[in-house]
């Protein structure tokens, strides 16, 4: 696609309850992230998939957090048993490469999921 | 760690006001910087960026110089437009990851 398409965009769960949450990215960006963004806070780096390679989970914030991807293509984030402080807005992006290797690509970011836990 | 700080907003001026959002950094080596904006219902854009020191990124009137005595990649418009209104996000790239900073909502009264 043209850009980076995420759904859904809003999604209201019973606390306790697991969602997936999913991201397309660019056709041919090998480099995908996921961040969290609270409200009145920064993005929160959660995990990043880099063609084939292990993924970098360094910053998914428990064992609830999971992810997903297969080759170059979708990736689904998935969080289990929801808490109350997951609610935020997952943002997935895509690059051609990763930053570290060309940083003059920078990121193309999707429009998010709205993840509102009750 | 690595991490940037941006002052707080929000940030209210008038119309052709000049603009300047503060950043700084903090890191190992010399990290790439950038600004990205996000516009009120879209996802984050890429505004400039800059990939050694004394380089100045610039795009749609906004600049930003990397200033490695200060470690400040300070962004600046000389003359803002209500359209400029937006969340701007001060980051660095490190081991292959960005960083960002917690934004500033700059708000621009017509």
């Amino acid at each position: 696609g043209a850009g980076v398409s995420q759904s859904p965009s809003n999604k209201v769960t019973e606390k306790g309850k697991d969602v997936e949450l999913r991201c397309d990215p660019i056709s041919g960006h090998t480099a995908l992230y996921w961040y969290r963004q609270r409200l009145g806070q920064g993005l929160e780096f959660l995990i990043y998939f880099q063609g084939n390679s292990a993924p970098d989970k360094s910053g998914l914030p428990s064992d609830r957090f999971s992810a997903e991807r297969t080759g170059e293509s979708v990736s689904t984030l998935t969080i289990q048993r929801t808490q109350q402080e997951d609610s935020a807005v997952y943002l997935c992006a895509s690059s051609p490469q990763t930053a570290g290797v060309s940083p003059n690509y920078g990121y193309t970011f999707g429009s998010g999921t709205r993840l509102t836990v009750v | 760690g690595d991490s940037v700080t941006q002052m707080e907003g929000p940030v209210t001026l008038s119309e052709e006001a000049f603009l300047t959002i503060n950043c700084t950094y903090t890191a190992t080596g010399y990290p790439s910087l950038f600004w990205y904006v996000q516009y009120p219902g879209e996802g984050l854009q890429l505004l400039l960026k800059a990939t050694k020191a004394d380089d100045k990124g610039s795009n749609k009137g906004f600049e930003a110089t990397y200033r490695k005595e200060t470690t400040s990649f300070h962004l600046e418009k000389g003359s803002v437009q209500v359209s400029d209104s937006a969340v701007y996000f001060c980051a660095l790239n490190r081991d292959d990851k960005i960083i960002f900073g917690k934004g500033t909502r700059l708000h621009i009264l017509p």
